[in-house]
């Protein structure tokens, strides 16, 4: 049983737009929700966290908007650009727990 | 970089043979992983270790052992290799001492069973 559904599973953006990736969770005990950025080759990467205390946390160009009630966040990533584009994952966790269970990834692709 | 180093990078082996995998960290995190990445299914934690001697089974564990007799190393075998097994690896590793901890992970290691 997937703990964090993750959609959509690939995404085409033109440079400029916003990208918009979805995730869910049941879990309700999750409380750390990391997302990560993988490009071709290399390991994922962090690229911007949120607790649930809150419903946004901006960094950037990046934005992850949290809906607790829903059971739901999601990573906007504004005035998207052609180096964006790689695989994000989004994942969830316990507090002190150290288990992450990840999403099933979307492969962004900004065109020029 | 998070100091963790794969190797092999890339292998290829033949069905039924035993693999191993050696994930080597210089952060001296309490905390190792292994992860498979595939189409479809994202990353699938296989197995993790929360000290020297001390693993658990992630959730696809079957047909992967694993041993970390020192801190820094963190070792996955695949007893007898199958084509199913054909994945890239991932180790990671996440520091015990903070409250919200992240997880940091290595290049990765291209496994291909034939």
């Amino acid at each position: 049983q997937q703990q964090v559904k993750q959609s959509p599973q690939s995404l085409i953006v033109q440079k400029g737009g916003i990208s918009i990736i979805n995730c869910a969770y049941e879990n309700t005990a999750f409380d750390y929700f990391p997302w990560y950025q993988q490009f071709p080759g290399k390991g994922p990467a962090l690229l911007i966290a949120i607790r649930p205390d809150v419903s946004e946390k901006k960094e950037g160009r990046f934005t992850i908007s949290f809906n607790k009630s829903a059971k739901q966040f999601s990573l906007h990533i504004m005035d998207s650009q052609p180096g964006d584009s790689a695989t994000y994952f989004c994942a969830a966790s316990l507090y002190n727990f150290n288990k992450f269970y990840f999403g099933s990834g979307t492969k962004l692709n900004v065109k020029p | 970089d998070a100091g963790i180093t794969q190797s092999p990078r890339h292998k290829v082996t033949e069905t039924g043979t035993p693999v191993t995998l050696r994930c080597h960290q210089t952060e001296n995190h309490r905390y190792m992983y292994w992860y498979r990445q595939d189409p479809g299914h994202g990353l699938r934690l296989i197995h993790y270790s929360y000290g020297v001697k001390d693993t658990d089974k992630g959730e696809v564990s079957d047909g992967y052992s694993v041993s970390r007799s020192k801190t820094e190393d963190f070792l996955l075998t695949l007893e007898s290799a199958t084509s199913s097994q054909t994945s890239v690896y991932f180790c990671a590793i996440s520091d015990e001492d903070r409250a919200y901890n992240t997880i940091y992970f290595g290049e990765g290691s291209w496994l291909t069973v034939v």
